[in-house]
């Protein structure tokens, strides 16, 4: 079993949509959760960073962690075309210096 | 902020070259700096972890006289491919943190080709 689980989707919503993105684990060591936009022949953008259960907001992306479920998403509102990307996960356990990452959920706005 | 630069972005070369990549944070000092393998439609893969003045520490199965690692300076880190052969093409992507538990910040990544 992986440590960390990402549907790779692809995924296609219409623009404006609500768009949720998962990720589920098994190691209850993991502190920080991390969400990643890749655009294609490019390195991955930190979008949202968390520490512990709870939500985040930052413009229209939304993080949640639900530490006792092992269970984290990424919520995009109003979903623009430019939000087309692979979206990737990682986690880290407590001064860690490795990241876990998910194999990353293919995203398509279409206009 | 927390700007990573890596260069080159491209590289094709010929089998046996040994082949130079550099990560640079730009507006931050890197006191720990990574480098990853990703393979078409996967995620990323962890090959090193360099830490500023002390040697790199390599995951498992990668090859540290194959893939040379400095971290010169807090600024700059370097990955070698030495005698580089096509099994090694693949997209190199490095990262850098600030301290702790600060997150990573990647690069652009280098796609490297090997005839």
């Amino acid at each position: 079993q992986k440590e960390v689980e990402q549907d790779p989707g692809p995924l296609s919503v219409p623009e404006g949509a609500i768009v949720s993105l998962n990720c589920t684990y098994s190691n209850s060591a993991f502190q920080y959760f991390m969400w990643y936009r890749q655009y294609s022949r490019k390195g991955p953008e930190l979008l949202m960073y968390t520490y512990s259960s709870g939500n985040k907001e930052d413009g229209r992306f939304t993080a949640q962690v639900d530490k006792s479920s092992k269970y984290i998403s990424l919520f995009i509102r109003d979903s623009q075309p430019s939000d087309s990307a692979t979206y990737l996960c990682a986690m880290s356990k407590t001064g860690a210096n490795n990241l876990f990452f998910g194999t990353g959920t293919r995203l398509t706005v279409i206009p | 902020g927390a700007v990573v630069s890596q260069h080159p972005s491209r590289v094709i070369c010929k089998s046996g070259t040994s082949v130079k990549i550099e990560c640079r944070s730009l507006d931050f000092q890197a006191t720990t700096m990574f480098w990853y393998r990703q393979f078409p439609k996967q995620s990323l893969m962890l090959m090193a972890t360099s830490n500023e003045g002390s040697k790199a520490t390599y995951e498992q199965g990668v090859e540290k006289d194959k893939f040379l690692i400095n971290h010169a300076s807090l600024t700059l880190s370097t990955l070698t491919v030495t005698s580089a052969h096509p099994e090694d093409s693949s997209f190199y992507i490095c990262s850098a943190r600030e301290r702790g538990i600060q997150p990573q910040h990647f690069g652009d990544g280098t796609r490297l080709s090997i005839l």
